[in-house]
């Protein structure tokens, strides 16, 4: 049974820091993995997929890269900013047919200004 | 827009008051999913459906119900809620070329 872990659970930094956030999971048998941002009372947004032939995806400030054989994913984002703060959630796919994402609890990021 | 839309977006309601969450997508989606939000426990995915009058259960189907009988639309049915049920519930929907999930804005759920 999968399972993604997130730590920490919250993280705040200084605005303009480089910071990068942890995922990982147990089962390397992924089919894909998705970060996603939650604000607070909010869907979720889908930031990042990653294949699982893949090695890393960007987009913009965001940068996500996956590891298969040690189970981990990073999210990295440049020079953050106020407006990054939000909960982020990372998902693995694991058995493509029921379509089922593995969530982690998420990690809760404040950019202090 | 693409889009995954819910209604209601809040709902309050009282234990065995049958209720219905509706989920629609304009993207001609195949697979359609919802899952359940709890703190402390993430998401986990209650039904999902891999076509037209295609459904099967997730991890956690027990109190709930849906159906499938357009292909943009897959509503979640409670027949008779508990305090249980008590939740912020999401709708996606999979683009299959890319197994990437898109969801709705969520409904939160509260049973008294």
């Amino acid at each position: 049974k999968q399972e993604v872990t997130q730590i920490p659970a919250a993280l705040s930094v200084p605005e303009g820091e480089n910071l990068v956030l942890n995922c990982s999971f147990t089962d390397s048998a992924i089919y894909n993995l998705q970060w996603f941002r939650q604000d607070p009372g909010k869907g979720l947004t889908s930031l990042l997929l990653i294949q699982s032939s893949q090695r890393e995806q960007t987009s913009g400030r965001l940068n996500a890269s996956l590891d298969k054989s040690s189970g981990r994913s990073t999210l990295y984002i440049a020079a953050s900013q106020p407006g990054d703060s939000a909960t982020y959630l990372c998902a693995a796919l694991s058995n493509f047919g029921n379509e089922k994402l593995t969530f982690g609890t998420g990690t809760r990021l404040t950019i202090i200004p | 827009e693409a889009q995954v839309t819910q209604n209601p977006r809040y709902l309050i309601t009282v234990t065995g008051k049958k209720l219905t969450v509706t989920c629609s997508q304009n993207m001609n989606h195949e697979y359609m999913s919802w899952y359940r939000q709890d703190p402390g426990l993430g998401l986990r995915q209650i039904y999902y459906s891999m076509n037209v009058e295609v459904t099967d259960k997730g991890d956690v189907p027990e109190g709930y119900k849906v159906s499938r009988k357009e292909k943009r639309n897959f509503p979640l049915i409670l027949e008779s809620p508990s305090p249980n049920q008590t939740s912020l519930y999401f709708c996606a929907s999979t683009y299959l070329r890319t197994n990437e999930q898109f969801f709705g804005p969520g409904t939160r759920l509260t049973v008294l």
